[in-house]
């Protein structure tokens, strides 16, 4: 199974600081890679898909890119309400994974 | 409006058996592939399972091969999981999802004794 590493674990910033979440796969998975938010107690929030396209909604800060095993999120001006749990998910062969979380924390 | 509710979750002993269902609305379910995704306690993310929207194509997780079942009914826009031989490690919140973008609440599986 393809896996998907994240970085930082766990990050903590300021309201208004430029945050980049890493996400790295084990092998190529061309541009077959989602982001979710997660909040305490909630269902996860798609935010991108196909690495790059923001889902309908979400915010223009948080914006995605990459393609083959190298992938970031980047949220360019924190909002109060962005401190959450971001994973990354790739769906590029039937044995769907996730990256083990990014827990963005209030500095 | 979208909404996925899911229904079935409980405690049980190990080795024991649920039955998970996902009652669908507000989209056309049989256009969709759907999966059920999983989450024990302070962990994080781990996808389970998914079904072609016709049904014919499935899916599993390694360490649930021959233990859970999905399935879907497209007449009663109702997605399900079979679990047997339940495991204390399958002890998580279960969500059913709708492509990548539809997901429900989540029902809790709690295996122990």
């Amino acid at each position: 199974a393809i896996q998907l590493t994240q970085s930082p674990s766990s990050l903590s910033a300021s309201v208004g600081d430029r945050v980049t979440i890493t996400c790295r796969a084990s092998q190529g998975i061309s541009s077959a890679l989602a982001w979710y938010q997660q909040k305490p107690g909630k269902a996860p929030k798609l935010l991108i898909y196909d690495a790059s396209t923001l889902e309908s909604g979400v915010p223009s800060r948080f914006s995605g890119s990459g393609s083959g095993t190298d992938f970031t999120l980047t949220i360019s001006s924190l909002q109060p309400e962005d401190f959450a749990t971001y994973y990354c998910q790739q769906f590029n062969n039937y044995l769907i994974t996730f990256g083990q979380g990014t827990r963005l924390e209030i500095k | 409006e979208v909404q996925l509710l899911e229904s079935g979750g409980g405690l049980v002993q190990p080795g024991g058996s649920l039955r998970l269902s996902c009652a669908a609305s507000g989209f056309t379910f049989s256009n969709y592939a759907m999966s059920w995704v999983r989450q024990a306690p302070g962990k994080g993310l781990e996808w389970v399972s998914d079904i072609s929207g016709s049904g014919g194509s499935t899916h599993y997780i390694d360490s649930v091969k021959g233990r859970f079942t999905i399935s879907r009914d497209n007449s009663k826009n109702t997605l399900y999981l079979q679990l047997n031989s339940l495991r204390v490690e399958d002890t998580a919140v279960y969500y059913c999802v709708g492509g990548q973008l539809y997901w429900g609440q989540g029902t809790l599986v709690t295996v122990s004794s």
